[in-house]
């Protein structure tokens, strides 16, 4: 398996502000996703990152929210913009190597925002 | 739109006891994850399921499915303390890696 490093692996923001998390995986990956953790809760999935083309969003998330990158097949970052403290939670990188194989989860973003 | 239920949600056991968690999905697919997740941590993968009658065991966990059922099991046997964690289930929605899942069943085992 891979080793996937995601950056910062917390913060507090003010409302407002925007906040870019970085996903570091140290081999090439067919896909990467981003889920969001609220606290106590299950995972949600964000969007798929889709590697030099825009990401693939889920019901309920938006580009303008969530922009996100994917530019070669090893990184993907994943911006929350305008904060509010409903974005309070954990964000998740997760890579995969096809359907066969589990995804691999990053250590997460535990994002307060104040 | 698939939907992924676990239950129980929460599940208290004395060590050496066995329990069951159950997974129940309401479309057709054939792949099932099983994830630990420890408290302030990450999802570890614990089993991958592809198949109707597939079955993996790892230490005093077992997990199996049937898709005719829509359902797995997570089976716990002799439980130990360091079991205690959350356990998610999620399935893949139609091939395309993207995994719903479950809301998750919090397992403490008292000694």
């Amino acid at each position: 398996s891979a080793v996937i490093s995601q950056k910062p692996s917390r913060d507090i923001c003010q409302r407002g502000t925007s906040l870019t998390i970085q996903c570091q995986v140290d081999s090439q990956v067919t896909m990467m996703f981003w889920y969001r953790q609220q606290p106590g809760q299950s995972l949600t999935l964000i969007a798929t990152a889709n590697q030099g083309s825009e990401a693939t969003y889920e019901s309920g998330f938006v580009i303008d929210k969530f922009p996100i990158s994917r530019p070669n097949l090893t990184f993907s970052t994943l911006t929350v913009s305008n904060m509010s403290p409903e974005d309070s939670s954990i964000y998740l990188c997760s890579v995969g190597w096809g359907p066969d194989s589990p995804l691999h989860f990053g250590n997460g973003t535990r994002l307060t925002v104040t | 739109e698939l939907k992924v239920e676990q239950n129980p949600l929460f599940l208290s056991m004395q060590e050496g006891k066995n329990y069951t968690i159950y997974c129940n999905y309401s479309t057709t697919s054939d792949r099932l994850y099983w994830y630990r997740q420890d408290p302030g941590k990450s999802l570890e993968s614990l089993f991958v399921l592809l198949s109707n009658g597939a079955v993996k065991q790892e230490g005093r966990l077992m997990a199996s499915l049937d898709t005719k059922a829509r359902l797995s099991t997570l089976h716990i046997t002799a439980a130990v303390h360091d079991l205690s964690a959350t356990y998610f289930c999620a399935v893949d929605e139609g091939g395309s890696e993207k995994l719903v899942f479950g809301k998750g069943t919090k397992l403490t085992v008292n000694p």
